[in-house]
């Protein structure tokens, strides 16, 4: 599975937009961009996935470069609920279903 | 529905004693995981089990037995247990399609476990 790359840390004003990046440049043609966070120490969350177009859903957005080695995750208004850790994670889009963690991106929301 | 339910949520064991963490979930997923995850690092996989009756090894399988009891349960066992597993235990469910794709797993709340 292609690793990726993350920020250890990044601090975000409650309202504004947050933008996450992942750096996945090992990543082959017929894997998945996930995003997962975790919030306080509870059980992973998932938020988005892609593959290789640019995608929305009610919780955020992912872009995903035209080459596919980065992604950048944008929670659009964050409040203070989204301070959590991010994970970025790389699968199959076949046969290996396990997620491998990294340390993911520890964002805090500044009120 | 409950989703993915783990006990117990908190357990304190002495070096060498036996324990199982037990999981189970209501969402009729086939694939079942556990996770341990240690301070300050991501998550990683110990066991996981694809469907009922069959288990494979995670990335850090050693001192961990796993048993699929049935499509809802998959238990998690310290033989002798060590200091060095003290961690937080996550269990997980998803529901594998065999054309692929989209797979997203959902997560239970957690076991805090510490190993004196």
């Amino acid at each position: 599975d292609a690793k990726t790359t993350q920020p250890p840390s990044m601090d975000c004003a409650e309202g504004r937009a947050a933008n996450l990046p992942c750096n996945h440049s090992t990543i082959s043609g017929n894997e998945y961009v996930y995003w997962y966070r975790q919030i306080h120490s509870q059980g992973p969350q998932y938020i988005i996935h892609g593959l290789k177009n640019n995608e929305t859903n009610e919780m955020a957005s992912l872009i995903i470069t035209e080459d596919r080695k980065s992604s950048t995750l944008i929670l659009p208004h964050a409040t203070l609920r989204d301070t959590a850790v991010y994970y970025c994670i790389v699968r199959p889009y076949f046969g290996n279903e396990k997620l491998t963690f990294g340390t993911g991106t520890r964002l805090t929301i500044i009120p | 529905n409950a989703g993915v339910t783990q006990t117990p949520k908190f357990q304190v064991l002495k070096t060498g004693q036996s324990m199982t963490l037990q999981c189970a979930q209501d969402m009729n997923h086939n694939s079942m995981y556990w996770y341990r995850q240690d301070p300050g690092m991501g998550l990683r996989l110990i066991y996981y089990s694809a469907s009922e009756g069959t288990t494979d090894k995670g990335e850090v399988p050693n001192g961990y037995n796993v048993s699929r009891l049935n499509k809802r349960e998959f238990s998690l066992r310290l033989e002798s247990a060590a200091p060095s597993q003290t961690s937080v235990y996550f269990c997980a469910s998803s529901l594998k399609k065999t054309s692929g794709g989209h797979n997203e797993q959902f997560f239970g709340p957690g076991t805090r476990l510490t190993v004196l």
